[in-house]
């Protein structure tokens, strides 16, 4: 069945550093791919989303690419603050069905 | 745009007791509802999901429950808890069509906590 992997945290980098998630998943055809968000105490929030191959989606200085042929979707931020200290899913569904698969999660923590 | 309330925020209940929490939405119109649960290094589970009142699907065997007696509430339940119940629950709404742009949103959660 459909999976989605992410890269173990937790993720410790220094402000104004690269960042960089890893995602791969699996599945049959060809999902949609999406970053979620979830702040310190709070519930989830969409971060991004592609629906196509090679669609790059983007929000708040966040990028991930839609890599059919690697079959990822790693997240980047060439500059990182100290709010974005959350953690990030993964995650993919496929057209006409609402329900999503999510990866683990991957904590980031950012030291000012 | 959609609004998701849940309660309550926080609850600690002792392993046996009964549970019951609500996700009531705003918004929006027989939305597909659906019930997460994040639990400590196991990231997110989808537990039921609901297309209709009255119309639950499990993903997951397990000593809950949901039902959703009108269009816009959901409820979790269960009889008993165990201690492995514990973790942070999540109502979600999807966009319900068959067009791509599948977006989910999410409410703020319960913290539960069985002890």
């Amino acid at each position: 069945g459909d999976s989605v992997t992410q890269m173990e945290g937790p993720v410790t980098l220094s402000e104004e550093a690269f960042l960089t998630i890893n995602c791969t998943y699996t599945a049959t055809g060809y999902p949609s791919l999406f970053w979620y968000v979830q702040y310190p105490g709070e519930g989830l929030q969409l971060l991004l989303k592609a629906t196509k191959a090679d669609d790059k989606g983007s929000n708040k200085g966040f990028e991930a690419t839609y890599r059919k042929e690697t079959t990822s979707f790693h997240l980047e931020k060439g500059s990182v603050q100290v709010s974005d200290s959350a953690v990030y899913f993964c995650a993919l569904s496929h057209s006409g069905d609402d329900k999503i698969i999510f990866g683990k999660g991957t904590r980031l923590h950012i030291l000012p | 745009s959609q609004t998701i309330h849940q309660w309550p925020a926080t609850l600690v209940q002792p392993v046996g007791s009964p549970l019951s929490l609500e996700c009531t939405v705003e918004g929006t119109s027989n939305p597909n509802l659906y019930w997460y649960r994040q639990a400590a290094g196991r990231g997110l589970q989808l537990l039921f999901y609901s297309v209709g009142i009255g119309q639950i699907s499990s993903e997951v065997p397990q000593n809950l429950s949901a039902s959703r007696p009108q269009d816009r509430q959901f409820i979790l339940s269960s009889k008993k808890l165990l201690l492995s119940d514990s973790g942070f629950y999540l109502c979600a709404t999807g966009t319900g069509n068959a067009r791509r742009q599948e977006t989910q949103y999410f409410g703020p959660g319960t913290r539960l906590l069985v002890l």
